[in-house]
């Protein structure tokens, strides 16, 4: 197992285009959690499925976000109409459920311009 | 929102121990003491975590005081591969908040 797998690592799109990342996670892990970066600040949480159940969003998620994990495997996150604001790392992670540790992905490094 | 305070930075002398501390005056019963560190612009890495008892891996010590409000990440013998920023975490483990953490910088 080669651990949490996201692509892209870079990505660069124009102000309003849509973009869509994908996470891997190790396998069996039932629990899949997306988190946001931006520099110089920890990462900061979005949201986390159990399976394929989608089962906390913070209100960091505003309505241009979605995430699915449709088959409890892999997920992916796509933000809408995308805005300077929305440059930063996305991280991946997955743990076989709580409270066991959480492995995190490389992220995808996102730049709006 | 992040319930840990750690101190911004710290200094460690290559071969000798770390002592990261960090308070969490308003942990609940049920939730958990995470450590993950972060190296320069990679993904964070788990080290240790722990409810009540202190615990020791291959990487680190985790020591909780009694009353659980404060605890210390140590890392035994420190080495110039763990200069990074780690952060301390108090979670039921559905979500952490992660907070600015602890930038490390271990000198020659």
């Amino acid at each position: 197992d080669t651990g949490v797998s996201q692509d892209p690592r870079h990505k660069i799109t124009k102000r309003g285009q849509n973009v869509t990342f994908r996470c891997d996670p190790i396998s069996e892990h039932n629990r899949l959690y997306w988190y946001r970066q931006t520099l110089g600040q920890g990462p900061e949480f979005l949201t986390y499925f159990q399976n394929e159940a989608q089962l906390e969003k913070s209100r960091l998620l505003s309505d241009r976000f979605s995430a699915e994990r449709p088959k409890g495997s892999f997920s992916t996150l796509e933000i809408q109409r995308t805005e300077q604001g929305d440059s930063a790392m996305y991280l991946c992670a997955s743990s076989l459920g709580a409270p066991t540790e959480a492995f995190f992905g490389q992220g995808t490094r996102l730049t709006v311009v | 929102d992040a319930k840990t305070t750690q101190p911004p930075s710290m200094d460690c002398a290559e071969g000798r121990a770390a002592n990261l501390p960090c308070n969490h005056s308003t942990i609940s019963g049920n939730e958990y003491v995470y450590w993950y560190r972060q190296i320069h612009s990679q993904g964070p890495q788990y080290i240790i975590h722990g409810l009540k008892n202190n615990e020791t891996n291959e990487m680190a010590s985790l020591i909780i005081t009694e009353d659980r409000k404060s605890s210390t990440l140590i890392l035994p013998h420190a080495t110039l591969r763990d200069t990074a920023v780690y952060y301390c975490i108090v979670s039921t483990g559905n979500q952490f908040y992660f907070g600015t953490g602890t930038s490390l910088t271990v000198i020659p």
